[in-house]
């Protein structure tokens, strides 16, 4: 199985703030990699696909890089609605792996 | 608009039964891969299985091989998850989503239904 490693596990920014989560494959999956968010309660939403594609109605702001191994997610300027967990998930192979989430919260 | 509601979540014991379903409507269907993914309490996500449009092909988390088995009825437009000899480890919130073979991504989900494995 594949492993997904994120880090760091939680970070605190202020609004405006540049945020950048990184996501570890133990084996390289190419550019099958996605990115969500989860606030409380709530289900995940998709951010991010292929590494690097923007899903529909995602702000800018975010954006997505990597290949093989080692992925991104950058927030380039933090909106107080971007307070949430994220988390990568790999689909190179089944069974599919999520890392362990990153926690965004309010410095 | 894309919608998916679960149903059937609840309390039941160890060593029981429980079927999850998962009812979509605002898209085609029959023309996507589907998938269960499930939270524990606090906890992360964890991909459980997933099912190919006309059901012929079935993935599944190793810790679930052998007491769940996902199914579809197209004609309904329904997802399920037929869940036996349940753990206390299998408590969690189930979602189920929408799933693009194309980028591997779960692109829809529903609010997900919780199940509690308790005596």
């Amino acid at each position: 199985d594949i492993q997904m490693t994120q880090s760091p596990s939680s970070v605190s920014a202020s609004v405006g703030d540049r945020v950048t989560i990184s996501c570890r494959a133990s084996q390289g999956i190419s550019s099958w990699l996605a990115w969500y968010q989860q606030k409380p309660g709530k289900a995940p939403k998709l951010l991010i696909y292929a590494a690097s594609s923007l899903q529909s109605g995602v702000p800018s702001r975010f954006s997505g890089s990597g290949s093989g191994t080692d992925f991104t997610l950058t927030i380039s300027s933090l909106q107080p609605e971007d307070f949430a967990t994220y988390f990568c998930q790999q689909a190179n192979s089944f069974p599919l792996t999520f890392g362990g989430g990153t926690k965004v919260e309010i410095k | 608009e894309v919608q998916l509601v679960e149903s059937g979540g609840g309390l039941v014991q160890p060593g029981g039964s429980l079927r999850l379903s998962c009812a979509a409507s605002g898209f085609t269907f029959s023309s996507y891969w589907m998938s269960w993914v499930r939270q524990a309490p606090g906890k992360g996500l964890e991909w459980v299985a997933n099912i190919k449009q006309d059901g012929s092909e079935k993935y599944y988390v190793d810790s679930v091989k052998g007491r769940f088995t996902i199914s579809r009825d197209n004609a309904k437009n329904s997802l399920y998850l037929q869940m036996n000899s349940l753990r206390a480890e299998d408590t969690a919130v189930y979602y189920c989503a929408v799933y693009y073979d194309s980028s591997g991504a779960f692109d829809y989900w529903g609010q997900g239904t919780l199940v509690t494995v308790s005596s």
